[in-house]
């Protein structure tokens, strides 16, 4: 069965502060990659995405992701957190084939300032 | 900001009764979605749409039923409501099936 598993489900940083979220996915063939985030409130947007090319991919607001096909991994990094970073983090994989999206549970990320 | 909006945002309503909410969209999109946010959970796809009457189920659709009359809007409606079915309710919509863009959603709670 196709899934998406996140590691985390809570994690709390400081400031400035490294991060690594880990999203690993099970499907059975090509995907396309994405994160997504959803600010306190808000609706989930597009933070990147992985389709093709270059396993690491870099989105807005200094995040970056990498796909690691061996490991069916796309995890989500950013080497400095800001108080403004709070927010759940969602990671979702598509068939290439197709057209629905799965999700996974998400990481809700807390930053202290 | 795509142009999505999703009505009501807020609903109160009582085990039993029919609710159906809207999802409009301005930016002509073929591919039409309806998921519900629940802790723990991520998001649960309900019903997609893939074209002007044309929709299929998604892993959570029981007790759930759709229909798109017109590229612009998807409904989605609950015959029965029940009280599992409090969740917040997100729209989304996707051109060649791509990356998503979604509604600023609709909190239901089912008393």
């Amino acid at each position: 069965a196709q899934s998406v598993s996140q590691h985390n489900h809570h994690v709390i940083l400081s400031e400035a502060a490294s991060l690594e979220l880990g999203c690993n996915y099970s499907y059975g063939g090509t995907v396309n990659l994405f994160w997504y985030v959803q600010y306190p409130g808000q609706h989930l947007q597009l933070l990147l995405k992985y389709f093709s090319g270059d396993p690491l991919v870099k989105g807005i607001k200094g995040f970056e992701a990498e796909f690691i096909k061996s490991k069916f991994s796309f995890n989500l990094r950013k080497p400095s957190v800001q108080w403004s970073d709070t927010a759940e983090y969602f990671c979702a994989v598509k068939g290439t084939g197709g057209f629905k999206t799965i999700f996974g549970a998400g990481t809700r990320l807390f930053v202290k300032a | 900001d795509a142009g999505i909006t999703q009505s009501p945002r807020h609903k109160v309503t009582e085990t039993g009764t029919p609710v159906t909410l809207r999802c409009h969209q301005t930016e002509n999109h073929r591919y039409m979605y309806w998921y519900r946010q629940d802790p723990g959970h991520g998001l649960r796809l309900i019903h997609y749409s893939y074209g002007v009457k044309d929709t299929d189920k998604g892993e959570v659709s029981d007790g759930y039923s759709v229909s798109r009359s017109k590229t612009e809007d998807f409904l989605l409606t609950l015959e029965s409501a029940t009280s599992s079915q409090t969740s917040v309710y997100f729209c989304a919509i996707s051109e060649g099936g791509y990356e998503q863009y979604f509604g600023p959603g609709t909190r239901l709670t089912v008393t």
